[in-house]
């Protein structure tokens, strides 16, 4: 998890409420991933970045945004449109290319008052 | 399409005995694998790669694992099984579908119990 920080690590959404969840690095990678696992589903990929100012749609993007404005930070914001959020959700970094690993936070986990 | 089954839920083994976790994928063109583990809580940890090379690969905390070509399989391997290797393992493959954007496709994931 070093190098990888996810805040906070318990969060609660009132209904129609709009939340964000940070996620910020210093290992100066590039390439910065948002995945949702839900008990028995694995995970599933939200949102991608791999350059500032540059992001994708992974599978499951609907009700879910992201920003990235500094190459450390890439915060994921659950709206009020996403109508299941409560989930396990963790940020990814990785150097770039194929061959290269990806590191994961320790997550944040969402639950619905 | 590209994909990743972890045919079992959970697998159950003595402390001291091998265990096996099992991964096959269906991929087009050579396959990028990865083993990840994750303890309660938290995020997941990697544990080895196949890029290329000998199909044995050697990863953290004594873990090993054989790819397959020809039975699309990459099997978690550990001689001696320890208590504290209980946790959830998932399986992971990189997608090359929308280029090399260093998605990775996981499969479900196997919960592996040690007993004493």
């Amino acid at each position: 998890d070093g190098g990888i920080t996810q805040s906070p690590k318990y969060l609660f959404r009132k209904e129609g409420q709009n939340v964000t969840l940070s996620c910020e690095q210093n290992l100066n990678h590039d390439a910065m991933y948002w995945y949702r696992q839900d008990p028995g589903q694995g995970l599933r990929l939200i949102y991608y970045s791999q350059i500032v100012n540059d992001f994708q749609k992974g599978d499951i993007a609907e009700g879910y945004s992201v920003s990235r404005e500094k190459k450390e930070s890439f915060p994921l914001t659950v709206t009020s449109a996403q109508k299941n959020p409560t989930a396990f959700y963790l940020c990814a970094i990785g150097a770039g290319g194929g061959k290269n690993i990806q590191y994961f936070g320790a997550g944040t986990r969402l639950s619905v008052l | 399409a590209q994909s990743v089954a972890q045919p079992e839920d959970q697998v159950n083994v003595a402390e001291g005995n091998p265990l096996t976790v099992k991964c096959t994928y269906s991929v087009s063109g050579n396959p990028y694998l990865f083993w990840y583990v994750q303890y309660p809580n938290r995020g997941l940890q990697f544990l080895l790669k196949y890029i290329t090379g000998d199909n044995l690969v050697k990863g953290s905390y004594g873990f090993e694992a054989e790819f397959n070509k020809s039975q699309t399989s990459f099997h978690l391997k550990k001689p001696s099984a320890l208590v504290s290797d209980s946790a959830l393992y998932f399986c992971a493959v990189r997608d090359f579908i929308y280029g090399n954007t260093g998605k990775l496709i996981f499969g479900q994931g196997t919960t592996l119990q040690v007993k004493p």
